[in-house]
């Protein structure tokens, strides 16, 4: 598959469950993003991996927690949610400043439509 | 750091109307401006960017002016057709030599028949 996907599609999950978003890209890209979009904040930028290392979090809480085990692929993993975090979740990746360029297209995940009951 | 601030929130067009949506940046810097095109229950897809060496790019029905000195991008589209319905983002980025975009609020485009 080309691109960059994301799994599950939509997930329910009650606040105490335990849960991880997955996501993949098949692009060759450096940089792997989380943002979360609701209708308060349209694009919120949540965190950045460069090469595998975590170069920013967003003022993040600490119910999310992210990994990078490499380049192609990035999860979120979700505990003791709160309703305010449903949202969707959507995942993106680029090449970084090292490719030599700011001039970095993000490509998107279709998202993660994440509902805390 | 950057702050893009993106105007209208909302815009409604009769069809075959023009559209324009507005955004400045705060970072003089800033030197790569995209926008993006998300249409409902899709994911944000660039629809045409603008580098700072630049001011003026068209594709088809779609074109981006970039005013560095008043530090302002805009989008435009003539003809608007119904397709063209969706929410569409600008970002900025480049400054303090990052590549991590920011984004405007968005603006929903609504092309009526």
């Amino acid at each position: 598959e080309t691109g960059v996907t994301q799994t599950p599609r939509h997930l329910v999950m009650g606040m105490t469950n335990k849960k991880s978003l997955k996501c993949e890209q098949h692009l060759g890209h450096n940089a792997m993003y989380w943002y979360k979009q609701s209708a308060k904040k349209p694009l919120e930028l949540m965190f950045v991996y460069n090469f595998k290392e975590q170069t920013e979090n967003n003022s993040v809480p600490s119910r999310f927690s992210p990994e990078c085990p490499n380049s192609s692929h990035l999860f979120l993993h979700l505990h003791t949610l709160q309703p305010e975090d449903s949202a969707l979740y959507l995942c993106a990746s680029s090449q970084d400043w090292a490719g030599g360029s700011s001039y970095n297209e993000q490509f998107f995940g279709p998202g993660t439509r994440l509902t805390v009951l | 750091g950057e702050n893009v601030e993106q105007h209208p929130s909302t815009l409604s067009v009769q069809e075959g109307d023009s559209a324009v949506i507005k955004c400045t940046y705060s970072d003089s810097a800033s030197n790569y401006f995209p926008w993006y095109k998300q249409e409902l229950g899709k994911r944000p897809q660039l629809i045409i960017d603008i580098r700072s060496n630049v001011g003026e790019k068209k594709d088809q029905r779609i074109a981006v002016t970039l005013n560095k000195t008043a530090k302002h991008f805009s989008l435009h589209i003539t003809e608007t057709q119904p397709e063209d319905s969706a929410v569409y983002f600008c970002a900025a980025s480049g400054g303090g030599g990052s590549y991590i975009p920011t984004f405007g609020r968005g603006t929903s485009l609504i092309v009526h028949p």
